[in-house]
Parts: C-alpha cells; sequence; structure tokens
C-alpha cells in the first residue's frame, strides 16, 4: 500500500493569512486527492490534483482559496488562502493505487 | 452524481455482540464500494471492500454485502470488541467520469466491554 506523508501535521493561523500543505507518496500515483473534514463530519472532496494540468475542483470549492499544485506523481501541494476562522478543519491528502484508495495522516488547522 | 446515504449515525453495542451498518447509493454506474475505520485524531483506513460483481465478502470478523438491485450494500461487524469503536465510513465510486469516492456521513459505532 502507498505510504503517504503529510506537511505540516498541525498548525494555527491568523486569519487573513495563507497556509501550504504538503503531500508526500512513497510511489508514483496516478490520482491524487485533497479532502476536508470538519469536526464531527465527513469527508469532503476539495478537488483532484492532476499532474501537468489544473485541478479539477467540486462545487464549492475555486482554484483562488484552494490552490493546488501537483509537480509531479509523487507530490502535490493545497494552499488555503486568506484564511477564516471558517477554514479551520482537517485537511487530507489521499492518493489511489490501482482500485484502493489511501488517506495521509491530515494536517489539522486552526484559524484565529 | 452519486448519493451515499448511511445508518445509523451511532450504534451502540454490547461487547461480542454483532453491529451491522447500511449503506444506500443512487448511481446505479457505481461498481466499487469501500469501508473505512476512522479512530479518534487518527487517518481513515480502509478494512474492506467490495466490488459489483460480487454479492458477498468476509475478512475474519468483518463482512460486506451488497445488492446491485436494491443499491444498497452493508457491513457486518461480529464478536464485537472495544477496539472495534470508532467512526466508519461507506463509499461508492461510480465507473465513469473522473471516478472519485462519494462518501457515507458515518457511523460512530461505540463497543462496550
Amino acid at each position: 500500500s502507498a505510504v503517504i506523508s503529510q506537511k505540516p501535521s498541525r498548525d494555527i493561523c491568523q486569519r487573513g493569512t495563507s497556509l501550504t500543505i504538503q503531500c508526500q507518496v512513497d510511489s508514483q500515483v496516478t490520482m491524487m486527492f485533497w479532502y476536508r473534514q470538519q469536526p464531527g463530519q465527513s469527508l469532503t472532496l476539495i478537488a483532484t490534483a492532476n499532474q501537468g494540468s489544473e485541478a479539477t475542483y467540486e462545487s464549492g470549492f475555486v482554484i483562488d482559496k484552494f490552490p493546488i499544485s501537483r509537480p509531479n506523481l509523487t507530490f502535490s501541494t493545497l494552499t488555503v488562502s486568506n484564511m477564516s476562522p471558517e477554514d479551520s478543519s482537517i485537511y487530507l491528502c489521499s492518493v489511489r493505487d490501482t482500485d484502493t484508495q489511501y488517506f495521509g495522516p491530515g494536517t489539522r488547522l486552526t484559524v484565529l | 452524481g452519486e448519493n451515499v446515504e448511511q445508518h445509523p449515525s451511532t450504534l451502540s453495542v454490547q461487547e461480542g455482540d454483532s453491529a451491522v451498518i447500511k449503506c444506500t447509493y443512487s448511481d446505479s454506474a457505481s461498481n466499487y464500494f469501500p469501508w473505512y475505520k476512522q479512530e479518534l485524531g487518527k487517518r481513515p483506513q480502509l478494512i474492506i471492500d467490495i466490488r459489483s460483481n460480487v454479492g458477498e465478502k468476509k475478512d475474519q470478523r468483518i463482512a460486506v454485502t451488497l445488492n446491485k438491485t436494491a443499491k444498497h450494500f452493508s457491513l457486518h461487524i461480529t464478536e464485537t470488541q472495544p477496539e472495534d469503536s470508532a467512526v466508519y465510513f461507506c463509499a461508492a465510486r461510480p465507473g465513469t467520469g473522473f471516478q472519485k469516492l462519494v462518501f457515507g456521513t458515518g457511523t460512530r459505532l461505540l463497543v462496550s466491554p
């Protein structure tokens, strides 16, 4: 199974600032995803990170707020821009390896 | 698009009892159905999955059943143990398009000793 790491594991940020979350996989994967999980809630897909092209965003999520990079098949970043307290959440990177989808450990973000 | 409903939202059982969590999906093109377990503060972990060409799959104390006609699938945990306490998520993935997983709302399972 794919081994996924994320940095940072947690952060406390001031409103109006931006945070970039990194996701590293130990093998090349075709599909990488970014999810948000608010406390006590399910997993909400933010976008699919496409290698070499623009990410595909889900309804309610826009590139200006959540820019994503995917420079190669093992790495992606998600930036949460111009943060507000409503952005406080856990952000999870996920990859698909053949049929199975795995999750990174998550980044716990608190915005004050 | 796909919509997945999950019931119950919470489930309390005594140790040794069985637990059943049910999900329904809307897209008949969905062909892959995984179940994830998420312990407090941890990442979701895949515990079992089933594909649409199979009606049932077992792995020790856990099993998943799929009824394609009715578009529902269920997770069965037998001989529950306190360490089974967690939130469980079902998901479905359509066989077309970007093939993204659509998750249910989750079931909080509490197993009391």
